[in-house]
């Protein structure tokens, strides 16, 4: 059983389109990070976000963790190639030990011309 | 700044032969986290050390992997012996001060034991 669920595992959309992305869990996060990585490298870290209900917004990307920080969605607008890329959420859980992170399954993300 | 580095990129091997994966974590971070990565468990965090001790090693497999940070700037993980399902890509991440939660990993050793 995953502590950190991602939906969808795969979405395959159109230049253009928008998309959300969540992940969510019964537990609750002192924090939650998303990040994305390409073919070949490592994951690079997007954003955190560390209050419930928090927004943040980077270019067309905007995430928000929920009110009680069990669950964050990724939503992208106007969705361009550059995109493509498996999305992975990772939190911190509370009462687990420091600096120990919990990764999602991913999203594997493909955006076509 | 350079990022993480890892050597080697690429290992292929064979099975009962050791194996030794290195890490240089970015100046200045004082925390260091290796993870596996595989399609069927995806990314999975095996130790982490804070200021060079190690802090968890719950993740570790078992005894036939270990890991090692003789100094802020150095660490290695190693399998002995290795076997075909420890293939898998490895990485190893930094993280500042106290903001461990934001991590920065190097590109990772794809490991292929055959």
């Amino acid at each position: 059983t995953q502590l950190l669920e991602q939906s969808p595992q795969f979405l395959s959309i159109q230049e253009g389109e928008n998309l959300t992305v969540y992940c969510n869990s019964s537990s609750v996060f002192s924090s939650l990070q998303w990040y994305r990585q390409e073919p070949g490298e490592g994951p690079v870290l997007l954003v955190t976000v560390v209050t419930g209900g928090e927004v943040k917004k980077l270019k067309r990307l905007t995430f928000q963790f929920g009110d009680a920080r069990k669950d964050s969605s990724l939503h992208i607008t106007a969705a361009q190639p550059g995109d493509t890329g498996l999305y992975l959420c990772a939190g911190s859980k509370r009462g687990t030990s420091y600096g120990k992170l919990t990764f999602g399954q991913g999203t594997i993300l493909t955006v076509h011309p | 700044d350079a990022g993480v580095i890892q050597s080697p990129r690429h290992e292929v091997t064979e099975m009962g032969q050791e194996v030794t994966l290195r890490c240089k974590p970015i100046s200045g971070h004082n925390s260091l986290f290796w993870y596996r990565q595989t399609m069927m468990r995806g990314l999975e965090l095996l130790i982490y050390f804070n200021n060079n001790v190690p802090i968890d090693d719950s993740g570790m497999p078992e005894d036939r992997f270990s890991a090692k940070m003789p100094n802020a700037s150095f660490s290695t993980l190693k399998i002995q012996p290795s076997e075909p399902r420890d293939s898998a890509v490895y990485f190893c991440a930094s993280s500042p001060g106290r903001r461990f939660y934001e991590q920065y990993f190097g590109p990772g050793t794809r490991l292929t034991v055959t």
